[in-house]
This record gives C-alpha cells, sequence and structure tokens, in this order.
C-alpha cells in the first residue's frame, strides 16, 4: 500500500463548480497534513496546513479525518486560475521527511 | 525573508556524464534542506535530505550522491548519470521539525539525460 494515495484525475469542472479531492494515508502516527498545488513544469506551493479541527481559507476548505486515515480539500466556486494539480502531504515515519502523494489533477474550463 | 535558489533551470546531459546542482538558501540559519525527483507524469520522490553540515541521508539507493559543505548550501551530484535520472530536480528547506511547517521549495531544475 502506498504511503500517500490520491485519485489522479482529471477532475474536469466549469467554472463556478464545487470540487473536492481526496487522500488516504497509511501511518495512523501520521502528525502533520498539508495540501500543495503544482502548476504545470513549475515547483509545488504549499497551499495550506491541515488541521484536526478542519480549517478553510478563502474558497479551500481542508479537513481531516484521522480514524479512517484520510485528508479532503474542497475547493469552492473553481476559477480557471485553479488549473493545477493538488498534492496531499503527510509526514512520514521520521520527523525530517514529508511524503507527498503522487496529485490529483484539476481541470476548470470557462 | 528567506529564499532559496536553485540552479541551473534546465539541463541536458549525455549518458555517462557526471553531474552538479546545487541549491542555497539565504535568510535562515540550520536550515533543513532536501533534495526530490519528480519523473514525468509521476509523484515526489525523496532522494536525500539533510539535517545539518555534512550530514546526510541517503532514502533511494542509486548513482546520485549528495553533500552539503555549508550550511545553506546542497549540492546533488553524480559521477555518470544513466537515462532513467532524467526527471525534475527539486530542492527544498524546512525549519528544524519542518514536519509541522512544511518545505519550501526551489524552482527546479529540468534534466534530459540522452
Amino acid at each position: 500500500r502506498k504511503e500517500v494515495e490520491q485519485d489522479p484525475g482529471p477532475f474536469n469542472v466549469p467554472e463556478g463548480a464545487t470540487v473536492a479531492f481526496n487522500c488516504t494515508y497509511s501511518n495512523s502516527a501520521s502528525q502533520s497534513f498539508f495540501w500543495y498545488r503544482q502548476d504545470c513544469r513549475k515547483e509545488p506551493k504549499l497551499l495550506m496546513s491541515v488541521y484536526s479541527s478542519g480549517n478553510e481559507d478563502g474558497r479551500f476548505t481542508a479537513q481531516l479525518n484521522r480514524a479512517s486515515q484520510y485528508i479532503s480539500l474542497l475547493i469552492r466556486d473553481s476559477k480557471l486560475s485553479d488549473s493545477a494539480t493538488y498534492l496531499c502531504v503527510v509526514n512520514g515515519d521520521s520527523s525530517y521527511k514529508l511524503i507527498f502523494g503522487s496529485g490529483t489533477r484539476l481541470l476548470v474550463r470557462p | 525573508s528567506q529564499t532559496i535558489h536553485q540552479w541551473p533551470a534546465t539541463l541536458v546531459q549525455p549518458v555517462g556524464s557526471p553531474l552538479s546542482l546545487e541549491c542555497t538558501v539565504e535568510g535562515t540559519s540550520n536550515p533543513n534542506l532536501y533534495w526530490y525527483r519528480q519523473a514525468a507524469g509521476r509523484g515526489l520522490q525523496l532522494l536525500f535530505y539533510s539535517v545539518g553540515i555534512g550530514q546526510i541521508s541517503s532514502e533511494v539507493p542509486q548513482n546520485l550522491s549528495a553533500s552539503r559543505p555549508q550550511d545553506r548550501q546542497f549540492i546533488l551530484s553524480s559521477k555518470k548519470l544513466l537515462l532513467s535520472d532524467s526527471g525534475f530536480y527539486l530542492c527544498a528547506w524546512s525549519v528544524q521539525g519542518g514536519n509541522y511547517y512544511g518545505y519550501t521549495f526551489g524552482s527546479g531544475t529540468r534534466l534530459t539525460v540522452v
């Protein structure tokens, strides 16, 4: 089983739509969770951390379900500029490592 | 503010040639440093990480090596490149305990081995 698993997509949605991505992780001891965004041929950039109680940043909402070991990202009112690959990230079994999922690709069409 | 520099942006190298990629961080001290590789259409693979000068941990056995000669400098090397070494190489830094704050990536080097 992969340490971090994501549906690769692509998710093809119209502007204004709401879209949700899920990610599952295998290490029940993981404590740190993030969503990164990666544009085509660019470096990943931190989108938001994921907190136990869930957190929101504008149109983006992240949720953590420790019991089921999954993380979700909800994007409301999708914009064309949201088109990118979204990477789920979880800390590994050492204190220094973050494990990146392979990403979910989002395409927002006009 | 902290910045991370990585160069070159693109590189085309013949099979069997050596490689040296450099990464430097500014505006912070004693960062954790990381080298990742992303093959075309694939996820990020951690290659090496370093928690201090001269301290290198290797995640994947291969023909690559890493060194950290100075606190904010991280170098990725190879003596002889293979075709399978092609990919997008990303350097990243974090504060100590970076698991809780995430990583910041450099802009990457796109390596094509021909």
